[in-house]
């Protein structure tokens, strides 16, 4: 069975402060992402990466970093967070080519205040 | 973004009954997934479909890249349904686009 791990679960930061949200997946896929989900839209893909050393910007990059040191992590990095970033972010992981099935980690329930 | 339509955005069905949900693309896609968002907030993947149909229990999914759309029909609906589904497609290869998502409520 699939297993991506988030960390922490849930955070409440202070405007300004860096924030840096965890990811790791127990599936050996080469594929990772990072996607924050609001009401009304979804999930909108923040950063991904094809495999360590990789990131890559997604539809809504602006205000985050990502970094994918090892082919097992992959993080979120808020340097400045501002109000507007709070949402609950999913990790997710895939196999790379044709049958890219993904599977999604708990999600991690960010607060900026 | 804005590549993926999905409709109805929320739906009610008395148990017994069934749905169909549906998802247009703007493009065409390579693929689709449809997923389930529980109660707990935990997305499950349901299907991955690159053409044609699939069939899993009381669900079964459709994939027509051609008229860029897929559809996600739901029989016999039981309370444990109830959650939000999203469809998601590929334009190319491993990047997802995500629907909005359709709010399933099944009441007894």
């Amino acid at each position: 069975e699939a297993a991506v791990t988030q960390s922490p679960r849930n955070k409440v930061a202070v405007t300004g402060g860096k924030v840096t949200l965890s990811c790791n997946q127990t599936n050996n896929h080469n594929n990772m992402y990072w996607y924050r989900q609001d009401t009304g839209h979804g999930l909108r893909l923040i950063h991904y990466s094809y495999g360590a050393g990789s990131t890559e910007k997604g539809d809504i990059p602006d205000g985050y970093k990502a970094s994918r040191p090892s082919q097992e992590n992959f993080s979120l990095i808020l340097e400045l967070a501002t109000p507007s970033q709070t949402s609950v972010y999913f990790c997710a992981s895939g196999a790379w080519g044709a049958q890219n099935t993904l599977y999604f980690g708990a999600g991690t329930r960010l607060s900026v205040l | 973004g804005d590549q993926v339509e999905q409709s109805p955005s929320a739906l009610s069905l008395h148990e017994g009954t069934g749905s169909a949900l549906r998802c247009n693309f703007t493009t065409t896609m390579r693929a689709v997934q449809w997923f389930q968002q529980n109660s707990r907030g935990s997305l499950i993947n349901l299907f991955y479909l690159a053409s044609g149909t699939k069939e899993n229990g009381r669900l079964k999914s459709t994939f027509n890249s051609k008229e860029s759309y897929s559809t996600l029909h739901i029989r016999d609906a039981q309370l444990e349904d109830s959650g939000t589904y999203f469809c998601a497609a590929e334009e190319g290869y491993n990047v997802l686009y995500f629907g909005s998502g359709t709010k399933l409520t099944v009441e007894p």
